[in-house]
């Protein structure tokens, strides 16, 4: 069954103009989740985390995420993007069961492309 | 500086031979992990391990081996009895279970078959 689901293969954005990712999971425990950036032919970079606590979090350049438990999401926003945010994002969760021992789980990517 | 180090960043494999892609990580984490990357499909997990001397299948192991001799080091071996190797390989690693602080990837391993 699929634990992470990206609503969007690719999102088209014009440089300067927000961008939402969808990202919903399938658990009703506790989890973590976190959002990772991979820019091409490189390894996954973590952008951002929600452990506990307040439910927007937020990254170093720009990009926040908002965990909500009743809908079961972690979409990620920007409210202005740069030429330089182009690339593939993907969403993961670590789910909190005895028998799943916390390994990440990812959903399918997200690609981001940012034009003039 | 810590970090996870994937070798070779290029690697092209005839039909019918074994080929090894190289993982070390100076970090000092227990666990380390093995993710194939195909488009469109996210990352698909083929071999874990928690501790030194112990691995376990992901996902889609058939075809695959690894070894846990160092707790630095997790070499994949791609076998020729994996009929699609074609992809971008990703090691990762984390500090254990459950890791609030998320896994740490090395820069990935792009397999060609020719």
């Amino acid at each position: 069954a699929q634990s992470v689901t990206q609503l969007d293969s690719q999102v088209p954005v014009f440089e300067e103009a927000p961008v939402e990712l969808r990202c919903n999971y399938s658990s009703s425990v506790s989890v973590y989740l976190f959002w990772y950036v991979q820019y091409p032919n490189q390894g996954l970079q973590l952008l951002l985390k929600y452990l506990s606590g307040s439910t927007l979090v937020k990254s170093i350049n720009g990009f926040e995420a908002e965990f909500n438990k009743s809908q079961t999401s972690f979409h990620l926003r920007k409210p202005s993007v740069h030429i330089s945010d182009t690339a593939e994002y993907f969403c993961a969760v670590i789910i909190m069961t005895t028998d799943s021992w916390g390994k990440l789980q990812f959903g399918a990517g997200t690609q981001v492309v940012v034009t003039p | 500086d810590g970090g996870i180090t994937q070798s070779p960043k290029y690697l092209f494999r005839k039909e019918g031979q074994n080929v090894t892609l190289s993982c070390e990580q100076n970090l000092n984490h227990d666990a380390m992990y093995w993710y194939r990357q195909d488009p469109g499909q996210g990352l698909r997990l083929i071999y874990y391990s928690q501790i030194v001397n112990d691995f376990q299948k992901g996902d889609i192991a058939e075809g695959y081996s690894v070894s846990r001799e160092k707790k630095e080091s997790f070499p994949l071996t791609v076998t020729s009895a994996q009929k699609n190797p074609t992809a971008f390989y990703l090691c990762a690693s984390s500090t254990g279970f459950p890791d609030s602080a998320g896994y740490t990837f090395g820069s990935g391993t792009r397999l060609t078959v020719v």
